[in-house]
């Protein structure tokens, strides 16, 4: 099984550029999560997908859209990239029980720059 | 905002050593989990202990928590330069359907040869 695959792994964007970063599972998970990484400041969350169907707001939202296009797809947007977007952005998913006794899946990233 | 805050950030062992990292947080919890991440990589789970639990196990890894103080650690026995990575300890205090997960800032664990 690929597990969860992050497209694609390395991005360089001019400020004002958009772009979308792709993510998708093969495990039937419910719930899917979008991450950035900063040195020093661990993982925040962007957006998340409880379910297909439905979107939140996690963190830190603002600059980024989402879309669960079906129960394996969750896209991440960027409509007009900033240096402060520079960053490591992990996917991850998950399927909660009833008592919440699952861990995340982890992509490998997206490591992008925004100049 | 941050829940979890892993202690110390940087530890430097010898191989056969033990590692021990701890984690404090803010709020109530439903579980704690802790991740690995090796340079470069996503993370990766490695173990979950429940709000009710107190102590587990999973091979060389030994996970505490004490809700009373907030706060969790993670021993790693004999470790060895393979355990070199970054470790992260995530908190579940979500309600309902809305499951998930706010890390810390990790810890670089080093495992000298």
């Amino acid at each position: 099984n690929a597990g969860v695959t992050q497209t694609p792994k390395f991005q360089v964007l001019k400020t004002g550029q958009s772009m979308t970063l792709q993510c998708a599972q093969d495990m039937n998970h419910n719930s899917m999560y979008w991450y950035r990484q900063d040195p020093g400041m661990g993982l925040r969350l962007i957006y998340y997908s409880a379910s297909e169907g439905t979107t939140d707001k996690g963190e830190v939202p603002n600059g980024y859209n989402v879309s669960r296009l079906n129960k394996r797809e969750f896209s991440l947007r960027l409509e007009s990239a900033a240096p402060s977007q520079t960053s490591v952005y992990f996917c991850a998913s998950t399927s909660p029980g009833p008592k919440s006794v699952y861990g995340y899946t982890f992509g490998s990233g997206t490591r992008l720059t925004v100049v | 905002s941050q829940q979890g805050e892993e202690d110390p950030q940087a530890l430097s062992i010898q191989e056969g050593e033990n590692a021990t990292m701890n984690c404090s947080y803010k709020t109530s919890i439903n579980n704690l989990q802790w991740y690995r991440q090796n340079s470069g990589r996503g993370l990766v789970h490695l173990i979950l202990i429940r709000s009710n639990e107190r102590e587990k196990h999973s091979g060389r890894l030994r996970v505490t928590l004490d809700t009373s103080k907030k706060s969790s650690s993670l021993l790693i026995t004999a470790s060895r330069a393979a355990d070199t990575a970054s470790y992260f300890c995530a908190t579940d205090n979500s309600g309902g359907s809305n499951y998930k997960l706010t890390f810390g800032k990790g810890t670089l664990l080093t495992v000298n040869p």
